[in-house]
Parts: C-alpha cells; sequence; structure tokens
C-alpha cells in the first residue's frame, strides 16, 4: 500500500528524446509536487498542483510540463532531453498546499540522459 | 525569501554517543520547520516538523529537535545513535507569513555517519 508511487524507478535515454514520469498518490491529498535533486543531492520545487490546477511553476525550462489528469496523479513529460536533465526527480503530496501541512515523497525516478 | 542553512556537510558520531545535526533558518514571518531522512537510493522519510507550541518536537525513530526562535535554528537530536540511523538528512523551513508560503525550501543535506 505504497502511499505516493513514481514509474519507471530508473529511466535512461539519449539526448533529444522525449520521455514522461508518473506519479500517484494514495493518500487522498489535494496537493502533489515535483522537486528535482541534482547530483549534489540538492533538493529543489519545479512544480504544485493542487486540486489539478498548477500553483508552483519555478523556473524550469518549458521543456518540462507536467498534467494532473486528476488530484491523485501527477505527470512530468520531459521534450529534448538534455545532459543537464539528469536527476533524480521526486514527486511529493501533501494533504493541502498549506504551509503547516506535511509533505510525503515519493521514492524517487532516476533519470540518466546519455 | 527563506533559507536553510545547513552548516555540515558530514557529521560523524561514534554508534550509542548523542547526535546532533545543526539547521538555522531565515524567514521573513512565522517558521515551520522541518526535518527529513534520505536513505541510498530511496525517497525523502518525514521525521518531525515543528509548527507551534513546544518547542522540543518529538519526531520517528527517536530523534527530536529544538526550536530556538532567538538563534533561528532547528537542529535534529538522538541521545543514543544507532548505526542504522546513518543517512543524509535534510532540513526544510516554509514561511507562515504567507510570503512565499506554497514552497518548502530545502537546506543541502546533511550526511551522518555512525560508526559502529
Amino acid at each position: 500500500d505504497t502511499a505516493v508511487s513514481q514509474t519507471p524507478k530508473y529511466l535512461v535515454t539519449q539526448m533529444g528524446n522525449d520521455k514522461s514520469i508518473k506519479c500517484e498518490q494514495n493518500l487522498g491529498h489535494d496537493t502533489m509536487y515535483w522537486y528535482k535533486q541534482d547530483s549534489k543531492k540538492f533538493l529543489k520545487i519545479m512544480f504544485s498542483y493542487n486540486n489539478k490546477e498548477l500553483i508552483i511553476n519555478e523556473t524550469v525550462p518549458n521543456r518540462f510540463s507536467p498534467k494532473s489528469p486528476d488530484k491523485a496523479h501527477l505527470n512530468l513529460h520531459i521534450n529534448s532531453l538534455e545532459l543537464g536533465d539528469s536527476a533524480v526527480y521526486f514527486c511529493a503530496s501533501s494533504q493541502t498546499f498549506t504551509s503547516t501541512d506535511t509533505q510525503y515523497f515519493g521514492p524517487g525516478t532516476r533519470l540518466t540522459v546519455l | 525569501a527563506q533559507s536553510v542553512a545547513q552548516p555540515e556537510d558530514q557529521v560523524n558520531v561514534a554508534e550509542g554517543n548523542p547526535l546532533t545535526v545543526k539547521c538555522t533558518y531565515s524567514v521573513s514571518g512565522n517558521p515551520y520547520l522541518f526535518w527529513y531522512v534520505q536513505y541510498p537510493n530511496r525517497g525523502l522519510q518525514f521525521l518531525l516538523k515543528y509548527i507551534t507550541g513546544d518547542n522540543l518536537v518529538k519526531g520517528s525513530y527517536g530523534f527530536e529537535a529544538e526550536f530556538n526562535k532567538s538563534q533561528t535554528s532547528f537542529h535534529l537530536k538522538k541521545p543514543s545513535a544507532l548505526v542504522s540511523d546513518s543517512a543524509l538528512y535534510f532540513c526544510a523551513v516554509r514561511d507562515g507569513s504567507g510570503a512565499g508560503s506554497y514552497q518548502l525550501t530545502f537546506g543541502k543535506g546533511t550526511k551522518l555517519s555512525v560508526i559502529p
């Protein structure tokens, strides 16, 4: 009964390809997030959706496009992959987007761009 | 803008000894503070948080953290370290004033190594 799940766990692809990462949460939460963790383990928010609506969109190249078909899913599509996109991508969710709410993280997707 | 500093990249402690992982923060409003742990090749697991009230917060796996408003710190502690505590620890902050409060800002992480 995984709370926040991501697929795939590993993704190896060539530069220029398009790929997607899927995220699902079964916690009944309203808010979901995508984070990027770089090679130095630094974590940075990319996007946040609340009830399928975008509420945070950090300075991320427009090659990255999140899509939320329903509030339990937040997928990340990446066009024209570049070497610098190699990282671990984490999905997270929280009950609401209220500041006090705890965010719960998925296991991560390690993306390697060759 | 909100920020978090974890001044130590690595902390080494002998098994059975007390451990402290340091965190200081900067926000314009009330701070909401969180600690997470990341084991190798795993996602982040929530340990504890401070929102309001008692400055000493108790969390999972015997960890606790002390909120100190005057020193703007939220250090993570455990009375007796276990080898299994070896992991990467992240401190994070959200600004309760509403300015940028949607964002959870993370420190760069501290690698804890517990030596048998």
